[in-house]
């Protein structure tokens, strides 16, 4: 089974506004971490933001945040203020125990910010 | 974060040669991490490289095919042998860091090799 699913494959967005890329995961275990990358044109993945399970509080990094629902098992990721910068292939990834370093990434979404 | 320095950053090859690719790391990690990326495909882990061990391999990938060196702390080397243009991807490493603040542990990546088998 799919464990970390991003069921849009492309969005775009104004210059300045914000824009909301969807991620569900599935899981058993009680302890897992939540990871949001940032891969441009040029091939690198950049890490953006980290949600842990029992983190109380969302994330929030700059201009990223990362909405987490637990019950509804999603870690959807906000960027606020888009820039053309911005314009990229986003990936969710779920880490399923502490002790685990296994990443599991969902497909990714392109991000195309438009001015 | 880390520094990571990945070498060559992309290269085209005739099929049936090999290729291997360095990974640099500024300071030293228990851990390094090689991934594969085909073409509008997501992230898939190949193998993890330990150092002063053999690499583990993820189920659909060989040592054979992916031979991995890790001879000291802060470098390893992947490489793709005997390609076909099935192997055109790009191949990035990773290493593992602990990050201040809430986060724990944190995989960061290096630029990526583009590998392009003719």
């Amino acid at each position: 089974a799919q464990k970390i699913t991003q069921t849009q494959p492309g969005m775009f967005v104004q210059e300045k506004e914000a824009v909301t890329l969807d991620c569900t995961y599935d899981t058993s275990d009680q302890s897992y971490g939540l990871f949001w990358y940032k891969q441009p044109s040029s091939g690198e993945m950049i890490f953006l933001i980290y949600q842990g399970s029992y983190d109380e509080q969302n994330a929030t990094e700059g201009r990223y945040s990362l909405n987490f629902q637990k019950a509804r098992k999603s870690a959807n990721l906000v960027i606020s203020a888009s820039q053309l910068g911005d314009s990229a292939m986003y990936f969710c990834a779920m880490r399923e125990a502490p002790n685990d370093y296994k990443l599991s990434f969902g497909a990714g979404t392109t991000v195309t910010v438009r001015a | 974060s880390a520094v990571i320095s990945q070498k060559p950053s992309r290269d085209i090859c005739q099929r049936g040669t090999s290729l291997t690719i360095q990974c640099q790391v500024d300071s030293q990690v228990t851990m390094m991490f090689w991934y594969r990326q085909q073409p509008g495909q997501s992230l898939t882990l190949i193998a993890t490289a330990n150092q002063g061990s053999e690499a583990t391999y993820e189920s659909g990938f060989v040592i054979d095919k992916f031979p991995i060196s890790r001879p000291n702390l802060t470098f390893s080397t992947l490489t793709v042998s005997n390609m076909s243009p099935e192997d055109s991807s790009i191949y990035l490493c990773s290493v593992e860091r602990t990050s201040g603040g809430r986060a724990k542990n944190i995989q960061y990546f290096g630029a990526g090799t583009r590998l392009s088998v003719l």
